[in-house]
């Protein structure tokens, strides 16, 4: 099955910063990467996703990068602010596939 | 709309006690999951289902089963807790029962074994 790999498990960073989270997959199989936000005490909740048939993908301060060849995509959030800070997920499956795994989340904690 | 919920939010129980986890979606769709989270392993697939009347193992579904009781309702039951099982579960739904699909989360219960 499916293996997602995510990094850093921790990261800290100053109010306006960038901060950016990568993580690789193994299945060549996957094409639906998605990334979730758990506050504390609360649900992950979909922030962004990205599909294997683009290279990037943006919301406002959020972009997904995919790069299929190396299998491996990232998280990029600019201009930080404290309501960033949170854990966040990475996930891959294939399509047609309900089994989606998870990365083992990185703690964001943005500093004031 | 209350989206996903699961009750009940926080639950003790002693080695060897069965207990039911209940989760209810009121957005119509068609697929629904149990997950369990452990600290340092994100979240981890223990059964789906992807239409009413079936239901598959994902990747830990040892010591649980689960019931898809109709379109809005997965149930997930411990029949004998063990201390591993200490864990926060999370029930989740997405519209499509292909997968590849948003899925929404509920607020979590949090379980221990003692």
């Amino acid at each position: 099955g499916e293996n997602v790999e995510q990094h850093p498990s921790t990261l800290s960073v100053q109010e306006g910063d960038s901060a950016v989270i990568k993580c690789t997959y193994s299945d060549s199989a996957s094409n639906y990467f998605p990334w979730y936000k758990q506050e504390l005490g609360k649900g992950p909740q979909l922030i962004i996703d990205i599909r294997s048939n683009v290279g990037e993908k943006k919301d406002q301060r959020i972009a997904v990068t995919l790069n299929k060849t190396a299998k491996h995509f990232s998280l990029h959030i600019t201009e930080t602010q404290p309501e960033d800070s949170a854990v966040y997920f990475c996930a891959a499956t294939p399509y047609n596939n309900n089994d989606m795994r998870f990365g083992a989340g990185t703690r964001l904690t943005v500093k004031p | 709309n209350a989206g996903v919920t699961q009750t009940p939010k926080f639950q003790v129980l002693k080695t060897g006690q069965s207990m039911t986890l209940q989760c209810a979606q009121d957005m119509n769709h068609n697929s629904m999951y149990w997950y369990r989270q452990d600290p340092g392993m994100g979240l981890r697939l223990i059964y789906y289902s992807a239409s009413e009347g079936t239901t598959d193992k994902g990747e830990v579904p040892n010591g649980y089963n689960v019931s898809r009781l109709n379109k809005r309702e997965f149930s997930l039951r411990l029949e004998s807790a063990a201390p591993s099982q200490t864990s926060v579960y999370f029930c989740a739904s997405s519209p499509r029962g292909t997968g590849g699909d948003t899925q929404y989360f509920g607020p979590g219960t949090r379980l221990t074994v003692l």
